[in-house]
């Protein structure tokens, strides 16, 4: 089936730093969505986009859908402890039927 | 918190036994979604059900996997005579439906399956 091509699987960073992570497709979606997944819970959604070149904000994260629309990076600007995580990107194309990234595991050194 | 409750959260099942697995959509969610995830891996879409309707059942196994969703009362993924493999994860989303746009998947907690 098809897949999501997300990088990188895990980083190891410094708290304060700033993360960034993507996705890329060989086809197109029309919604981008980020989610993130804590130990032992279900996936949290943290930033969806709608729209091709769409940039979009939460708090401290950032996300873009590429103007290819094939693509999708999510930022995370100076880490804190719990940023710690699984970062999923998933797209979707018309109703339901997520495709789910492999993840990008995040892990932040105090 | 009104979120997509799933229950229960961790079901032991031994090889042969039907395992079946409960949720909840959020307060106003009518379309609700079954994704399978591994230890170390993405969720894979399963199921897509809106009231009494199968949508989308391309991510079902053909054999011993069923899933609905009545007119009254919580969707469930039922698993015939389970097998080890299918350990894992299955988790549940609902959203309001309609088009993509603003209505985004939300997910439950997950019900953790073990098969001995």
């Amino acid at each position: 089936g098809q897949q999501l091509n997300q990088s990188p699987q895990s980083m190891f960073i410094q708290e304060g730093e700033d993360v960034s992570m993507n996705c890329t497709s060989s086809s197109i979606f029309n919604t981008w969505l980020w989610y993130k997944q804590d130990p032992g819970e279900g996936p949290v959604l943290l930033i969806a986009l709608y729209k091709a070149g769409e940039l979009t904000s939460n708090g401290r994260l950032t996300a873009q859908f590429g103007i290819t629309r094939k693509d999708s990076f999510l930022n995370i600007s100076a880490s804190i402890p719990s940023d710690v995580g699984i970062y999923f990107c998933a797209g979707q194309r018309s109703q339901g039927n997520l495709i789910f990234g492999k993840g990008t595991k995040l892990s932040v050194k105090p | 918190n009104a979120g997509v409750m799933q229950n229960p959260r961790h079901l032991v099942r031994r090889r042969g036994q039907e395992a079946r697995l409960r949720c909840s959509p959020m307060k106003g969610h009518s379309h609700v979604y079954w994704y399978r995830q591994l230890p170390e891996e993405g969720l894979k879409f399963m199921v897509y059900l809106q009231k009494e309707n199968i949508i989308d059942e391309s991510g079902m196994p053909k054999e011993r996997f069923s899933a609905e969703f009545p007119k009254e009362g919580p969707s469930i993924l039922r698993i015939q005579q389970v097998v080890r493999g299918d350990s894992a994860a299955y988790f549940c989303a609902s959203s309001r439906g309609g088009s993509s746009y603003n209505s985004p998947l939300h997910f439950g907690n997950g019900t953790r399956l073990t098969v001995t």
